[in-house]
């Protein structure tokens, strides 16, 4: 099993550009969501699915749109990036939401917003 | 806004010592766990305690909770070079589902040297 990857692992935007981190994973996991690390910060849930169709805020989801239209993929929007977007982006998976499932995460997607 | 605070923020230790660090969190949790994070990499998970476990064991790692000062230790001993890493507590609530999210600490930089 891969787990779960990212892409692309390095990102240079300018302001106001838009585009798409990528997630997948291949332990068919109910549960995916993303997180943002900043220095300082530790790390901070943007958005999260329990399943295919079903996705919800978290507690930084401004800027931010996802969807989930397979159990595999779960794919972070960037409409109109701004500098404070820069960040470091984090995919995870688990089987279930059920409190005691372990997240596995992806490599990361380093995101610079000029 | 994080639930845990972990403590120190920075530890440098000698190859063959223990490593000591501290979380505290501010609310009720369902369970507590352990992420180490190598350096430009994502999260792994090391070991969850449930609120009703006062101390757990995993290989070389030891966790112990203290649900009424709610603060958590993880203790690595005999720690060796490849321990270097970022180590995060995160918390579940006690309310389990979709509601409930993982909130994690600002963790601790690990420096171990040969």
């Amino acid at each position: 099993n891969a787990g779960v990857t990212q892409t692309p692992k390095f990102q240079v935007l300018k302001t106001g550009q838009s585009m798409t981190l990528q997630c997948a994973q291949d332990m068919n996991h109910e549960y995916m969501s993303w997180y943002r690390q900043d220095p300082g910060m530790g790390l901070r849930l943007i958005h999260y699915s329990v399943g295919a169709g079903i996705t919800d805020q978290g507690e930084v989801p401004n800027g931010y749109n996802v969807s989930r239209s397979t159990t595999e993929d779960f794919p972070l929007r960037l409409l109109s990036a701004a500098p404070s977007q820069t960040s470091v982006y984090f995919c995870a998976s688990s089987r279930s939401d059920s409190s005691y499932n372990e997240q596995f995460f992806g490599p990361g997607t380093r995101l610079t917003v000029l | 806004s994080q639930q845990g605070e972990e403590d120190p923020q920075a530890l440098s230790i000698q190859e063959g010592e223990n490593a000591t660090m501290n979380c505290s969190y501010k609310t009720s949790i369902n369970n507590l766990q352990w992420y180490r994070q190598n350096s430009g990499r994502g999260l792994v998970h090391l070991i969850l305690i449930r609120s009703n476990e006062r101390e757990k064991h995993s290989g070389r790692l030891r966790v112990t909770l203290d649900t009424s000062k709610k603060s958590s230790s993880l203790l690595i001993t005999a720690s060796r070079a490849a321990d270097t890493a970022s180590y995060f507590c995160a918390t579940r609530g006690i309310y389990g589902g979709a509601t409930n999210k993982l909130i994690f600490g600002t963790g601790t930089l690990l420096a171990v040297q040969p």
